[in-house]
């Protein structure tokens, strides 16, 4: 198995654009998470899925994140606008039974 | 809320020592897993040891050991023969059981000395 992939790795954009970031889980995973992680605050939960369906949002930082998966194998995190303080490194993980296992991370940079 | 502490923002060992890295945790769950993740400079998250709440044995992969204080709520990783490649951030996590959201200290960027 390739492990969790994520898409793009590196990203660089202005601020008030449109961000998308992607990830597709280990195929027969059930659980995806989107973490975030900053010097400041660390690793911190953004939101995850159990079989598709958010689980918990309450790690969105606000209205301008959102995230979505429309089938097993494929999930989104959009920023939209974008600010300076998004930049950061997004991790997406994916899961079954005791284990997580983190993509790559896409690195954010809003300028 | 759970909180997961790491106290020491850096450490260096020499190579081939021993050095220990300090993790402590708040909960009020009896049921829960405790976990060491790696961070190298490719910035990928690896796991390097778990231990499940429940088991009194302390968890061993190779030179990695874990010292776990269910009381204490103290959950430390020994890396023994220290080697170049062991240099990295080290992040203790913590979860309750199922496959639940990782919460994570602050991290211990370690440092190797040759």
């Amino acid at each position: 198995d390739a492990g969790v992939i994520q898409s793009p790795r590196h990203e660089v954009t202005e601020m008030g654009q449109e961000v998308t970031l992607r990830c597709k889980p280990i195929s027969g995973h059930d659980y995806l998470f989107w973490y975030r992680q900053t010097m400041m605050r660390g690793l911190e939960l953004l939101i995850y899925f159990n079989n598709n369906v958010p689980i918990d949002d309450s790690g969105m930082p606000e209205d301008r994140f959102s995230a979505k998966m429309p089938n097993a194998s494929f999930s989104t995190l959009k920023i939209q606008p974008s600010e300076p303080r998004d930049s950061a490194v997004y991790f997406c993980a994916s899961g079954e039974g005791y284990e997580q296992y983190f993509g790559p991370g896409t690195r954010l940079t809003v300028t | 809320a759970q909180t997961v502490t790491q106290s020491q923002p850096e450490m260096s060992v020499q190579e081939a020592e021993t050095v220990t890295l300090s993790c402590t945790y708040d909960t009020s769950e009896s049921d829960y897993y405790l976990f060491w993740y790696k961070q190298p400079p490719s910035r990928q998250m690896i796991l390097v040891i778990r231990q499940e709440a429940y088991k009194q044995q302390n968890a061993t992969e190779n030179r990695f050991s874990v010292n776990f204080q269910k009381a204490a709520k103290s959950f430390s990783l020994k890396i023994s023969d220290s080697q170049l490649g062991d240099a990295a951030m080290y992040f203790c996590a913590y979860r309750i059981s199922g496959n639940t959201p990782l919460v994570f200290g602050k991290g211990t960027r370690l440092s190797v000395i040759a």
